[in-house]
């Protein structure tokens, strides 16, 4: 089966603008996970997206927002980048409820850059 | 509130010596455990994962993990290293109470296997 897949793999941006990263859960699977993976920080939850609602919420400021559509894929919208936005950006789909075995399935990452 | 702790940023061993990743969770609940690792500018790929059963995980790549309850801990070990082995490896524990839900991550271990 097809992994998680991501988009774009990198990403450029200037402080200010505007990002968007998608993410393609497995086959199946109905939640979607973010975590931002800055240098020096390790993983630091975003959001988590289940049936196209949010479940739950990182420590991170509104202009991270988000959103699951019926196809249970996902976007990460940031706004108003700010230089420390610049890390990697990873998605995580697992299984619905009944067939859920705990585990997280993490796609490629989309490399966010901000200058 | 969930936590995991990772108290070595590093590890160092020789190729074909057993090697000792270490990991303390603090949990609500009954802790579901698991081990990732992350070679560069990759995603996180799963090793395995303590959810109930034996305290002895066996996972993939010939990894292994024991689950200590009164230690609250889950170190990852491998009887014989290989240098392929060298990467960034995290814990991760989420609560008992469901399947679903965020991991709650570690910061990682940086392990390096020498020739």
């Amino acid at each position: 089966e097809a992994g998680v897949t991501q988009s774009p793999t990198h990403l450029i941006k200037t402080r200010g603008q505007q990002a968007t990263l998608r993410c393609s859960p497995i086959s199946g699977h109905t939640s979607v996970y973010w975590y931002q993976q800055a240098l020096g920080l390790g993983l630091q939850f975003l959001l988590w997206y289940d049936e196209g609602e949010e479940r739950n919420r990182g420590n991170f400021p509104p202009r991270f927002s988000g959103r699951q559509f019926p196809n249970y894929s996902s976007e990460l919208n940031v706004n108003a980048l700010e230089l420390e936005d610049s890390a990697l950006y990873l998605c995580a789909s697992s299984r619905p409820g009944r067939q859920n075995t705990g585990e997280l399935f993490f796609g490629e990452g989309s490399r966010l850059t901000v200058l | 509130a969930q936590s995991v702790a990772q108290p070595e940023d590093q590890v160092n061993v020789a190729e074909g010596n057993p090697l000792t990743v270490k990991c303390t969770y603090s949990v609500s609940g009954n802790p579901y455990l698991f081990w990732y690792v992350q070679y560069p500018n990759r995603g996180l790929q799963f090793l395995l994962k303590y959810i109930t059963g034996d305290n002895l995980v066996k996972g993939s790549y010939g990894f292994e993990a024991e689950f200590n309850k009164s230690q609250t801990s889950f170190h990852l070990k491998k009887p014989s290293a290989l240098v392929s082995d060298s990467a960034l490896y995290f814990c991760a524990v989420r609560d008992g109470g469901s399947t679903l839900g965020r991991l709650y991550f570690g910061r990682g271990t940086q392990l390096t296997v020498w020739p």
